[in-house]
C-alpha cells in the first residue's frame, strides 16, 4: 500500500517561518506535490518536486530528498490568510492519480 | 483556459435515495478525470479515475459507481445512499500534455449530507 505521513496540526506566528514535513512509502515515485485547502474550499496546487532539491515560488518553497523518501513545504513571512490545511501527495507513476497525505492544519496566530 | 465545473455545490439526501453528481471540464481534450471524497477534517480518498471515455478504475469497493459518457464529463452515482456516504466530493482533472508532473486541478466540490 501507499502511505504518506505529515503532522496533523502546526501553529505559527504571523511573519514567522514554518516547515511542514512529509515522509512517504509508496510502491513507485513520480514526484511529490503540495496542495493548500482553505476551510470549505477545494485543494489548490502549490508546488511539485520531481527531482531532489529545493523549488521556490514566492513565499513558498518545497524540498525533496528521494533517497530519504522525505520532503517539506516551507512557508515564509506567514500571513493570516495562510491558515489552511496543507497536503502532500505522491504520484506513483506517470499516469496514476495522486495519493494524498491526511493533511496538516496550519493555524497562523497574531 | 481550462475550467472545471461541479454541481450541485450542496446536497441533502435521505438514506436509501439515489445520487448523481456531475463534473465537466472545459478547455482541454482527453483529460484524466478523478473523483475523491473527503470526510470532515480528513484527507482525500480516491474513489474513481478515468483515462478515457468508458474507462473507469475503482479504488475502493463501495456502493458508488462512476461513468464517463463523454470525453470531458465524469459522473458519480449511487442507487441507494448510506449514512457513511456523507462527505465532501471533489472532482479533478489532469492534462495529458507534459506527463506525470502535471498537477491535478480540483472543482469546487459537492458537500453531501445524508439524513
Amino acid at each position: 500500500g501507499q502511505s504518506l505521513e505529515q503532522p496533523s496540526e502546526v501553529t505559527a506566528v504571523e511573519g514567522a517561518i514554518v516547515q511542514i514535513n512529509c515522509t512517504y512509502q509508496t510502491s513507485g515515485f513520480y514526484g511529490l506535490s503540495w496542495y493548500q485547502q482553505h476551510d470549505g474550499g477545494a485543494p489548490t496546487f502549490l508546488s511539485y518536486n520531481g527531482l531532489d532539491g529545493l523549488e521556490e515560488t514566492g513565499r513558498f518553497s518545497s524540498f525533496l530528498s528521494r533517497s530519504d523518501s522525505y520532503g517539506y513545504l516551507l512557508l515564509q513571512e506567514l500571513q493570516m490568510k495562510d491558515s489552511a490545511s496543507y497536503f502532500c501527495a505522491v504520484r506513483t507513476s506517470g499516469n496514476t492519480p495522486l495519493v494524498f497525505g491526511k493533511g496538516t492544519r496550519l493555524s497562523v496566530i497574531a | 483556459s481550462q475550467t472545471i465545473h461541479q454541481w450541485p455545490a450542496t446536497l441533502v439526501q435521505p438514506v436509501g435515495s439515489p445520487l448523481s453528481l456531475e463534473c465537466t471540464v472545459e478547455g482541454t481534450s482527453n483529460p484524466n478525470l478523478y473523483w475523491y471524497r473527503q470526510a470532515a477534517g480528513r484527507g482525500l480518498q480516491l474513489l474513481f479515475y478515468s483515462v478515457g471515455i468508458g474507462q473507469i478504475s475503482s479504488e475502493v469497493p463501495q456502493n458508488l459507481s462512476a461513468s464517463r459518457p463523454q470525453d470531458r464529463q465524469f459522473i458519480l452515482s449511487s442507487k441507494k445512499l448510506l449514512l457513511s456516504d456523507s462527505g465532501f466530493y471533489l472532482c479533478a482533472w489532469k492534462g495529458r500534455e507534459g506527463g506525470g508532473n502535471q498537477p491535478q486541478h480540483f472543482g469546487d466540490g459537492t458537500r453531501l449530507s445524508i439524513l
